[in-house]
């Protein structure tokens, strides 16, 4: 069975304060990997998709690279607007499998 | 602004209740998803539509049910409601159908509150 581990489950930064989140993952067949960040209330807005090991993705201060059993959401410099919790999923053929996700808070 | 429209936003009501969630997929998307997400379990995935048909089922209850219309759009229906079904019911939409790896947009939610 397909499994996601996020972690950790907190992350408090200083704003310029760079750091990783990771998420762990167990697939018979990966069929894609997908970050999302959600903010309280709101719906998971789309981040990356990655599909194969060694892949990387980029956007403003988030980059997102995978391995074949791990995937890490780096953030670089972050500011207080990148507080948000981030979601890590795998496609099950039909379905998006999530973790648990990462909440992440920056202070100025 | 994913494109995915979800009504209503807030919904109270009583156990023993039934109450309907509508989604409107991003024009040109075919397939609809359901999630649930409570604080303790995370999104959890409920059902799968495409163009109309059911595709996939996930931990849905007996209690619950959906379908999508002719026009695309979705409605979960939720019946004989228990505390333990508040929480945050999202819809996302995709092109694609099952198999396939394109991505899902997920709609603003509906926060149902069973008091």
């Amino acid at each position: 069975e397909d499994q996601v581990t996020q972690s950790p489950e907190a992350l408090r930064l200083q704003e310029g304060e760079s750091s990783s989140l990771n998420c762990s993952y167990t697939v018979s067949g990966l069929r894609g990997l997908f970050w999302y960040r959600q903010d309280p209330g709101k719906g998971p807005e789309f981040l990356f998709t990655l599909y194969s090991a060694g892949e990387e993705k980029e956007k403003e201060r988030l980059k997102a690279t995978l391995t074949k059993k791990e995937s890490f959401l780096h953030i670089t410099a972050p500011k207080p607007e990148d507080s948000a919790t981030y979601l890590c999923a795998l496609n099950s053929g039909y379905a998006l499998n999530f973790g648990k996700g990462t909440s992440l808070l920056v202070t100025p | 602004d994913s494109g995915v429209t979800q009504t209503p936003k807030h919904l109270i009501t009583a156990t023993g209740q039934r109450v309907t969630l509508r989604c409107s997929p991003r024009s040109g998307d075919l397939s609809v998803y359901w999630y649930q997400q409570s604080l303790d379990q995370g999104l959890q995935f409920l059902i799968q539509y495409y163009n109309g048909e059911e595709r996939a089922k996930g931990n849905i209850l007996e209690r619950f049910s959906a379908q999508q219309f002719p026009d695309l759009h979705s409605e979960l229906n939720l019946s004989s409601l228990e505390l333990g079904d508040s929480a945050l019911y999202f819809c996302a939409s995709s092109f694609l159908a099952r198999g396939s790896t394109d991505t899902q947009y997920f709609g603003p939610g509906t926060r149902l509150t069973v008091l």
